[in-house]
């Protein structure tokens, strides 16, 4: 049973790039979501899943894409990388239909230059 | 959303028992509270959750008011491995198809000394 897994663990993009950031979780859990924490900050919602097909906007959702074909995955987009993007992006999953804590991923540390 | 209040920092000496306080006085009658942690920069890590009741579970015991305004997450016997931010959270109603949603505040930076 290996949780929420993410990779890739570290990235360097340039100013424009596009890349994705993986999130994959084996728990059967409906509700995946990604945040990103900024140093010294708690971390932001950026979008959340309910199921697959059924995504919605959290806090900070800008230069942000999502989509979710399947209840194990959920891939967070950059279109085009910007400096501001520099930060720490967890990915957290849960069950929908009751009450309990989310499990999170160990998080991806992306770099924009 | 119910927003939550704690202070930015606290020492404990380790054994004693640490108390982190949480304010959360627009929490909704159904909303939970939810604590959480995370060590250096590793992903949180959940810790307890309660809604009205006092709760404990193999890591922590959390106290809430009558009045649900407000709550106290106890380490009992903390160790220099609690060090952390602690995350007090109230899981907040209104997203589609009604998902909850965890939105996090600054924390606790709780620091147990030798």
């Amino acid at each position: 049973n290996a949780g929420v897994t993410q990779t890739p663990k570290f990235q360097v993009l340039k100013t424009g790039q596009s890349m994705t950031l993986q999130c994959a979780q084996d728990m059967n859990h409906e509700y995946m979501s990604w945040y990103r924490q900024d140093p010294g900050m708690g971390l932001r919602l950026i979008h959340y899943s309910v199921g697959a097909g059924i995504t919605d906007q959290g806090e900070v959702p800008n230069g942000y894409n999502v989509s979710r074909s399947t209840t194990e995955d959920f891939p967070l987009r950059l279109l085009s990388a910007a400096p501001s993007q520099t930060s720490v992006y967890f990915c957290a999953s849960s069950y929908m239909d009751r009450e309990g804590g989310y499990t999170f991923g160990s998080g991806t540390r992306l770099t924009v230059v | 959303d119910a927003k939550t209040t704690q202070p930015t920092s606290m020492d404990c000496a380790e054994g004693r028992a640490a108390n982190l306080p949480c304010n959360h006085s627009t929490i909704s009658g159904n909303e939970y509270v939810y604590w959480y942690r995370q060590i250096h920069s590793q992903g949180p890590q959940y810790i307890i959750h309660g809604l009205k009741n006092n709760e404990t579970n193999e890591m922590a015991s959390l106290i809430i008011t009558e009045d649900r305004k407000s709550s106290t997450l106890i380490l009992p016997h903390a160790t220099l491995r609690d060090t952390a931010v602690y995350y007090c959270i109230v899981r907040v109603a209104g997203g589609v198809q009604g998902a909850q949603k965890l939105v996090f505040g600054q924390g606790t930076r709780l620091t147990i000394n030798p």
